[in-house]
């Protein structure tokens, strides 16, 4: 299975409500980065966290990392119908491979 | 601002046609990726190449080929193309800095073999 595993698989909320995504993965990792893609495009990049973070944050984004639990969480506060999209975390080993999750599939609604 | 290009954004082919998928990155990255995505399993990496003629199998290189002439074009093969290779496939190339990969992505091309 993959590396990544996020949670929900889907989320539907309201605009202004914020949203939590969840990633677990299996293995020690160097840093681990959420990406975002809209529907039928490429994926882009929205933050990374290292592996002797705890928290971070940028702009209405927050992601927090708990390695004991192999864990992280991305918020995003006030969400607005642009966030509309699929999220995925990507972890990376010692080894050359970035590794992604299924994503999460957040919907907003106006 | 990073670009990564693909040739096209949708694709029909037939059945054992070859197919040719292009990839042009314009910041001078080493590392290039091809993925397909499929609804419910995420991104999956095909081949990589960290270098010019250079290229690794990934994950699911069955059934393609790749080529790196130059370091900013990294083509996707399908040599004979098949029903179960209907996907879209995204094209990335990717900065190392740091102790940092951050890939970047294309738009990707959505591609129906008949």
């Amino acid at each position: 299975s993959q590396q990544g595993e996020e949670d929900p698989q889907a989320l539907s909320i309201q605009e202004g409500e914020n949203a939590t995504m969840n990633c677990s993965y299996k293995t020690s990792i160097n840093n681990l980065q959420w990406y975002r893609q809209n529907s039928g495009r490429g994926l882009v990049h929205l933050i990374l966290i290292r592996s002797n973070e705890r928290e971070k944050h940028s702009g209405r984004l927050r992601v927090t990392l708990d390695t004991s639990k192999k864990s992280s969480s991305l918020l995003i506060t006030a969400s607005r119908a642009a966030d509309t999209a699929s999220y995925f975390c990507a972890t990376r080993t010692g080894g050359f491979k970035t590794i992604f999750g299924a994503g999460t599939r957040l919907f907003v609604k106006a | 601002d990073v670009k990564v290009t693909q040739s096209s954004r949708y694709l029909v082919k037939r059945t054992g046609e070859k197919v040719f998928l292009e990839c042009v990155q314009d910041m001078d990255h080493e590392n290039m990726f091809w993925y397909r995505q499929d609804p419910g399993l995420g991104l999956r990496l095909i081949y990589f190449s960290y270098d010019v003629k250079m290229k690794e199998k990934g994950d699911i290189p069955e059934g393609y080929s790749v080529s790196r002439e130059k370091k900013e074009r990294f083509s996707l093969i399908l040599e004979s193309a098949s029903t179960n290779q209907t996907s879209m496939y995204l094209c990335a190339s990717s900065l190392f800095s740091s102790g940092v990969e951050t890939q970047y992505f294309g738009p990707g091309t959505r591609l129906l073999v008949l």
